[in-house]
């Protein structure tokens, strides 16, 4: 039982470049999120979804895609990255009313 | 909107010196109040759900209390591994988990 997957662990990435941070669990939860933490903002939340075919804007949803086409997995798209983008991300996912559970982060600098 | 406020934003404590956190929360229609830890460079933990006021939750040295306006996570007699980046978060009717901006607890020797 793996829990919530992320990767890359670690991106360095051009202004401009796009890219997709990958998430995926084994736990059969329904719901899933993205976060960003950066110091002294604490866990920002992107987007988020409550199952298969359905997400929805958190308090940061600008600059970046979402789609859950499976209960498994949750792809966090950055269109064209920017600067403000750098920071560490997390993928969370849980059963509804459970507590969520946190994949390791992934580590992105935009230079 | 939901919100969460956590004080204070950082702590300093003696091994043994005991301390209470507090989160203080809007919400429209809880349905559940979480705690979290976090150590330097890796994911949120998961240590507690409460879902209504007057609920409490132990786990080792940590006590979690709510209330309708906010929650309590008291520490007894700390040790230095309980030092960690606390977090508070809560899900309300739009699903979505809104987190604090977290409690830095540090204890000593």
């Amino acid at each position: 039982n793996a829990g919530v997957t992320q990767t890359p662990k670690f991106q360095v990435l051009k202004t401009g470049q796009s890219m997709t941070l990958q998430c995926a669990q084994d736990m059969n939860h329904e719901y899933m999120s993205w976060y960003r933490q950066d110091p002294g903002m604490g866990l920002r939340l992107i987007h988020y979804s409550v199952g298969a075919g359905i997400t929805d804007q958190g308090e940061v949803p600008n600059g970046y895609n979402v789609s859950r086409s499976t209960t498994e997995d949750f792809p966090l798209r950055l269109l064209s990255a920017a600067p403000s983008q750098t920071s560490v991300y997390f993928c969370a996912s849980a059963k509804a009313q459970g507590g969520y559970t946190f994949g390791s982060g992934t580590r992105l600098t935009v230079v | 909107e939901d919100q969460v406020t956590q004080s204070p934003e950082a702590l300093r404590l003696q091994e043994g010196e005991s301390s209470s956190l507090n989160c203080s929360y809007t919400v429209s229609g809880l349905r559940g109040l979480f705690w979290y830890r976090q150590d330097p460079g890796k994911g949120p933990e998961f240590l507690f759900t409460l879902y209504s006021a007057g609920e409490e939750k132990e786990k080792e040295r940590l006590k979690a209390t709510l209330t309708k306006k906010e929650s309590f996570l008291h520490i007894t007699a700390p040790k230095p591994e309980d030092s960690a980046t606390y977090l508070c978060a809560v899900q309300g009717g739009s699903e979505k988990l809104v987190f604090g901006k977290g409690m830095k607890l540090t204890v000593n020797p």
